[in-house]
């Protein structure tokens, strides 16, 4: 079992580009979800996915886009890069309600 | 709406010392809570978490925390340092699943850094 994994673990963007990270679990959760992490600010919760064909709004939804077209999948897009969005980002699946279960994370730098 | 105050972004104690990391919380509705350690460049893990039932919870590495409803506080605790516990710790707050309709979105703190000694 590999758990959570991130692709990729580090990215540099230039103002403006675009990207998708991927997120993918191999222990059949239902509930998916995308945070950020920046420093003195703890997890911030950008996206989340219920289940498969279905995302919701987190507390900092905007620049980001979020797709769930395979139960095992959660792809976290940027379609135009800005340097705040520099940070690391997390991944979590959860079985429902239960215990949600981190991945490595991915940093990102956007100069 | 749920939140959670870290009290202490470091905290630095001796190894074989007490640890007490600090957590109080907000919630209108009975809480699940939650802490979880994060090693340098790692994602995060679970140390233990509270949902109902018996309020002194254990979790791995030899932590455990009280849920204290009075206080609003579910404080971490460790009666012996070790020097592997160094790392960064977050607690999080979350509500039954009654209360959501779906999903479980977590509330983290803004963590607490543990220093550890000689």
């Amino acid at each position: 079992n590999a758990g959570v994994t991130q692709t990729p673990k580090f990215r540099v963007l230039k103002t403006g580009q675009s990207m998708t990270l991927l997120c993918a679990q191999d222990m059949n959760h239902e509930y998916m979800y995308w945070y950020r992490q920046d420093p003195g600010m703890g997890l911030r919760l950008i996206h989340y996915s219920v289940g498969e064909g279905t995302t919701a709004k987190g507390e900092v939804p905007d620049g980001y886009n979020v797709s769930r077209l395979k139960k095992q999948n959660f792809l976290l897009g940027l379609e135009s890069a800005a340097p705040s969005q520099t940070s690391v980002y997390f991944c979590a699946s959860s079985y429902r309600q239960e215990t949600q279960y981190f991945g490595p994370g991915t940093r990102l730098l956007v100069l | 709406a749920q939140s959670v105050t870290q009290l202490g972004s470091h905290v630095s104690v001796s190894e074989g010392a007490l640890v007490l990391l600090r957590c109080n919380y907000s919630s209108s509705v009975p809480p699940y809570l939650f802490w979880y350690v994060q090693y340098p460049n790692q994602g995060l893990q679970l140390l233990l978490k509270y949902t109902t039932g018996a309020t002194l919870v254990k979790g791995i590495n030899g932590f455990e925390a009280e849920f204290k409803k009075s206080e609003t506080s579910f404080h971490l605790t460790k009666p012996s340092a070790h020097m592997s516990d160094a790392a960064e710790y977050f607690c999080a707050v979350s509500v039954s699943p009654a209360f959501t309709g779906g999903g479980n979105k977590l509330t983290f703190g803004t963590g607490t850094q543990l220093k550890v000694e000689l």
